[in-house]
């Protein structure tokens, strides 16, 4: 178990629809990093706060969002969802900006 | 042309054998290189990172990275059923897990 904890386990909803994935970092950890595993992309880096500010972003789409609370969860926000959005998404954490970061176990995402 | 490349196997070897996994790259601007192991319906788990070029072993497990001929590999001795998995290389530009790059993963079967 690598302490960080993802819900909910597995999400199914319809296109068009807006669901919000969260996350609660390990016990400490102020970077929460979020990626999004499919077949055909493979594991690709979406977005990452640090002690509840934006630090970067890499491929995410304009109609997913992200953000980080005062006691470090963090929270995806995916809207307007289409079928090629069913994937899992993952968060990670690490105690500062670093590449030594820890998985949770995903949400899979499955939109209809 | 992907900036990492990873044969996806799948790759099945009797238990006790010595396992190769490889990868191959294109960056030159890749410093940190990273192994995971990810088992099925599970979050990738970081099982050894090295900076630049050299050996490292941990265990059963031991990584190369060859920077001249922009290669890594992971060596498994003594192979168990438990290492049955898939196994995903990473590379790194920076410092931050945020600028982590992807193999596709190999999955490797460990056969009793």
């Amino acid at each position: 178990d690598s302490g960080v904890t993802q819900t909910p386990k597995h999400l199914i909803t319809a296109t068009g629809q807006r669901v919000t994935l969260r996350c609660s970092p390990r016990s400490g950890d102020l970077s929460v990093y979020w990626y999004q595993q499919s077949l055909d992309q493979g594991l690709q880096f979406l977005i990452q706060y640090y002690n509840g500010e934006e630090r970067a972003k890499g491929n995410i789409l304009e109609r997913f969002s992200a953000q980080q609370f005062p006691d470090l969860h963090s929270e995806l926000n995916l809207s307007s969802l289409e079928l090629g959005d069913s994937a899992l998404y993952f968060c990670a954490s690490s105690p500062r900006d670093r590449v030594e970061a820890f998985f949770g176990q995903g949400t899979r995402l499955t939109v209809v | 042309q992907k900036e990492v490349e990873q044969d996806p196997g799948p790759l099945s070897v009797p238990e006790g054998a010595i396992v190769s996994l490889n990868c191959t790259y294109s960056n030159s601007a890749f410093q940190y290189f990273m192994w995971y192991r990810q088992y099925s319906r599970k979050g990738p788990e970081l099982l050894m990172y090295t900076y630049s070029s050299g050996n490292k072993e941990d265990g059963r497990f031991t990584a190369q990275v060859d920077k001249s001929s922009k290669y890594i590999s992971l060596f498994i001795r003594d192979s168990q059923p438990s290492d049955s998995a898939t196994y995903l290389c990473a590379m790194c530009r920076g410092s931050s897990a945020s600028k982590i790059i992807f193999g596709s993963g190999t999955r490797l079967s460990i056969r009793p």
